[in-house]
């Protein structure tokens, strides 16, 4: 089991670019996590998906965030255009959806916008 | 407003000793709690989860639950210096399915 693989590691961009963050959940979980996570706020829900249909996407915070989940295997969150208040580390997370099934975290994106 | 509140610390303990964390919850209908470790530039992850009022043990660790009082606990015991990090409490709130809420974390300090 791969776990949940997220790319790039660490992105360093200027503000105004757009920045594309990837996921791979884990095989066979039905649910997939955004979760942001800063000093000042903690972590964050962005936004959930449920068989690739995204269920609740309340936490995005403002029309420059969408996401996408175009099959089971792979989501990714964009940012355009960049803020610097948009550092942040970026977590993405999977589960089983059977019954109370527990997150598996990615390794995270940490974003730093110039 | 849906709420998870933790205590920030951090929290110092000596090793050997027992560390408690704790968390209240907003939802009084929310039925499945769960605490992640967090080492510092890693992601969360899972170390135990509770369902039932009552105790839960799990090696070192107990968790606890008063849906009552809307409060949910984690004890370390014997503590060590490796079990310092930052504990997250996680709430699935009422009509939320898996939909996790997590709180700001309590940082752990564990001193030889």
């Amino acid at each position: 089991d791969a776990g949940v693989i997220q790319s790039p590691r660490h992105e360093v961009t200027e503000m105004g670019q757009e920045v594309t963050l990837r996921c791979k959940p884990i095989s066979g979980h039905d649910y997939l996590f955004w979760y942001r996570q800063t000093m000042m706020r903690g972590l964050e829900l962005l936004i959930y998906f449920n068989n690739n249909v995204p269920i609740d996407d309340s936490g995005m915070p403002e029309d420059r965030f969408s996401a996408k989940m175009p099959n089971a295997s792979f989501s990714t969150l964009k940012i355009q255009p960049s803020e610097p208040r948009d550092s942040a580390v970026y977590f993405c997370a999977s589960s089983s959806g059977q019954g109370y099934s527990p997150l598996h975290f990615g390794n995270g994106t940490r974003l730093t916008v110039t | 407003q849906k709420e998870v509140e933790q205590n920030s610390g951090p929290l110092s303990v000596p090793e050997g000793a027992i560390a408690s964390l704790n968390c209240t919850y907003s939802d009084r209908g929310s039925q499945s709690f769960f605490w992640y470790r967090q080492y510092s530039g890693k992601s969360p992850e899972l170390i135990m989860f509770i369902y039932s009022n009552g105790d839960k043990e799990d090696g070192r660790f107990t968790a606890q639950l008063n849906k009552a009082s809307q409060y949910v606990s984690l004890l370390i015991r014997d503590s060590q210096p490796s079990d310092s990090a930052t504990y997250l409490c996680a709430v699935v709130f009422s009509g939320g399915y898996n939909k996790l809420i997590f709180g700001a974390g309590t940082r752990l300090a564990v001193h030889p």
